[in-house]
């Protein structure tokens, strides 16, 4: 199975701060790589695919990057609804996995 | 719009046996391919299992391999999850999504993803 590390796995930060969460998969995965956003007691929510691709309707605040094993998430100005937790999830073959999470507070 | 509403979840003694289904609509569901996620209490998300737009082909996780069925009703619109030999450990929160892109082996992306139903094992 196909390992993803998350990291850091808590992050805290203020309204307007650029932030960066990484994910590392255990061996290649090409760009099959999806970005969720969860609050709690929510279902989680698509942002990026491909690894790259903006969902639609999501905004531009978010982006994605990488290939291969390393990949990131970016916010580049926090806003007070993007506190929560952010999953990472490879889709190159199964099981579809996911990284154990990065929680994201309000600092 | 794309709806995906889970029911079915409760509360169960080990060993015993349970049905979750997932109701969809405002898509054309017999070309999609479908999901099952899990979350245990105030943990992570962990992938269960996948059934082609055909139903050709389903795959699982290997915790419930053997134990879990994934089905779907093109007529009803349904994604079904039969779960046997329930065990405390398979104790969560448990979310359908639909699966957009990709070839079913690889690619693609989970959205959206229905509120979840809850599935409590426990003696």
């Amino acid at each position: 199975d196909i390992q993803l590390t998350q990291s850091p796995s808590f992050l805290s930060a203020s309204v307007g701060d650029r932030v960066t969460i990484t994910c590392r998969a255990s061996q290649g995965i090409s760009s099959y790589l999806a970005w969720y956003l969860q609050k709690p007691g929510k279902a989680p929510k698509l942002l990026i695919y491909d690894a790259s691709t903006l969902q639609s309707g999501v905004p531009s605040r978010f982006s994605g990057s990488g290939s291969g094993t390393e990949f990131t998430l970016t916010i580049s100005s926090l806003q007070p609804e993007d506190f929560a937790t952010y999953y990472c999830q490879q889709l190159n073959s199964y099981p579809y996995t996911f990284g154990q999470g990065t929680k994201l507070e309000i600092k | 719009q794309v709806q995906l509403v889970e029911s079915g979840g409760g509360v169960v003694q080990p060993g015993t046996s349970l049905r979750l289904s997932c109701a969809t609509s405002g898509f054309t569901f017999r070309s999609y391919g479908m999901h099952w996620v899990r979350q245990a209490p105030g943990k992570g998300l962990e992938w269960v299992a996948v059934i082609w737009f055909d139903g050709s082909n389903k795959v699982y996780g290997d915790s419930v391999k053997g134990r879990f069925t994934i089905s779907r009703d093109d007529f009803r619109n349904t994604v079904d999850l039969q779960m046997n030999s329930l065990r405390a450990e398979d104790t969560a929160t448990y979310y359908c999504a639909r699966v957009v892109g990709g070839n079913g082996w690889s690619g693609g992306r989970l959205d959206p993803w229905g509120q979840g139903t809850l599935v409590t094992v426990s003696s």
